[in-house]
């Protein structure tokens, strides 16, 4: 078990540009879900998918975020045009189906758009 | 809509001393709650986890929460903290997906 992992842990980017964060859940977890987070706050939860299907999405997520799971196992989260508002910490976490959903998370991805 | 509310946004406590970080919820059905732990930089980790049963639930590291319903709590204890204890801790609970309190960050003075 490698846990869940997170690609890349530092993302540095200019306003405008395109940003991809790619996370791998644990081989046996069907649920995978996207969180935000910035200084001092909570994960705020962006996206879930099960298997490939995507189940739940935040209001946070404007249309310039767009999430996929084409295999029902790695998961991609692309911030298109980015502004300096998205700059946090990405998270991604994975969890089984069934029971109460303890999430697994990853070490997080990093964002600063300057 | 369920949340949960952690009011301390910053605890410092001495190295040695006993802690004590709240965590209120509103749910409608009995909760499962949690509690994680996070360190600069760093992902979630879980501490500990409230399913059913027993009220008093332990967890890794020598912490423990107890679950009262009276009062909607989920508060989390350590009898002895460490300066390795001093992180960001985070209590939440399901809505489809798990919902975070805002977090209180734990200082530990030597």
């Amino acid at each position: 078990d490698t846990g869940v992992s997170q690609d890349p842990r530092h993302k540095i980017t200019k306003r405008g540009q395109n940003v991809t964060f790619r996370c791998d859940p644990i081989s046996e977890h069907n649920r995978l879900y996207w969180y935000r987070q910035t200084l001092g706050q909570g994960p705020e939860f962006l996206t879930y998918f099960q298997n490939e299907a995507q189940l739940e999405k935040s209001r946070l997520l404007s249309d310039r975020f767009s999430a996929e799971r084409p295999k029902g196992s790695f998961s991609t989260l692309e911030i298109q045009r980015t502004e300096q508002g998205d700059s946090a910490m990405y998270l991604c976490a994975s969890s089984v189906t069934q029971g109460p959903g303890e999430l697994f998370f990853g070490e997080g991805s990093r964002l600063t758009v300057l | 809509a369920q949340s949960v509310t952690q009011p301390d946004i910053h605890i410092t406590v001495s190295e040695g001393a006993s802690l004590e970080l709240r965590c209120n919820y509103s749910y409608g059905a009995t909760p499962y709650l949690f509690w994680y732990v996070q360190s600069p930089g760093q992902g979630l980790q879980l501490l500990l986890k409230y399913f059913s049963g027993d009220t008093l639930v332990q967890g890794i590291k020598g912490f423990e929460a107890e679950f009262k319903r009276s009062q909607s709590s989920f508060n989390l204890r350590k009898p002895s903290v460490h300066w390795s204890d001093a992180a960001e801790y985070f209590c939440a609970a399901p809505g489809g997906k798990l919902i975070f309190g805002q977090g209180t960050e734990l200082s530990v003075k030597p």
